[in-house]
């Protein structure tokens, strides 16, 4: 069992540049985040979907989008990357979204971008 | 919005106990957790809360007061492979996650 998958593992990409992070869980769950992780800032919120064909915005979602077209995949794409979106980037996911359902993350992607 | 308050660091001796504190401030609320995340890793789960208590899973124990906004992890009997970053999370009254920058706790031998 797989869980959650994220590609690429990392990437260097230059300013303006589009680029879109891969996210896949095999685990049926239907809800599913972005996250992104700075050095003293934890984790922000980017986007979510909470099921299937819907998204929402997160606490920091300018600049990036994201689609849910079926229930495994979650990309988030960068339409014109910016040096300040240098992070490494964490996909979630969850079985629901009400009462006790844990996130569990996949292995992240470290985005530099010049 | 969220405000979610942690210790940056701290550092411990292998075999002692450490208390790891969080306050929060949020707009609702529908319970906290605990993730560790070891350098370069992804988050991994430790612990839930919902309701005021503590609630003990093997080494690691939770509490929560909700009355004060305060939760704390208590790390017992710490081997040198708890070295990680804590995360102290709020879900929101949207059942959203707002996380804390996190503590490293540093175990020495």
């Amino acid at each position: 069992i797989a869980g959650i998958t994220q590609a690429p593992t990392s990437q260097i990409l230059a300013a303006g540049r589009r680029m879109t992070l891969r996210c896949t869980q095999d685990m049926r769950h239907n809800a599913m985040y972005w996250y992104r992780q700075d050095l003293g800032l934890g984790l922000r919120l980017i986007h979510y979907s909470n099921t299937a064909g819907t998204t929402g915005k997160g606490e920091v979602p300018d600049g990036y989008s994201v689609s849910r077209a079926n229930t495994d995949d979650f990309p988030l794409t960068l339409a014109s990357a910016v040096p300040s979106q240098t992070s490494v980037y964490f996909c979630a996911s969850s079985p629901g979204t009400s009462e006790y359902n844990e996130q569990f993350f996949g292995p992240g992607t470290r985005l530099t971008v010049l | 919005g969220q405000n979610i308050d942690q210790p940056t660091e701290m550092t411990a001796t292998e075999g002692a106990i450490v208390q790891i504190n969080c306050t929060y401030q949020t707009s609702g609320f529908n319970g906290l957790f605990w993730y560790q995340q070891h350098a370069g890793e992804a988050p991994t789960f430790l612990s839930y809360n919902v309701l005021d208590g503590l609630e003990e899973k093997g080494r690691f124990s939770s509490f929560l007061s909700r009355s004060k906004g305060y939760s704390y992890l208590l790390l017992k009997e710490l081997q040198m492979k708890d070295s990680a970053s804590y995360l102290c999370a709020v879900r929101d009254g949207d059942y959203k996650l707002s996380f804390g920058a996190g503590t490293t706790v540093t175990v020495r031998a």
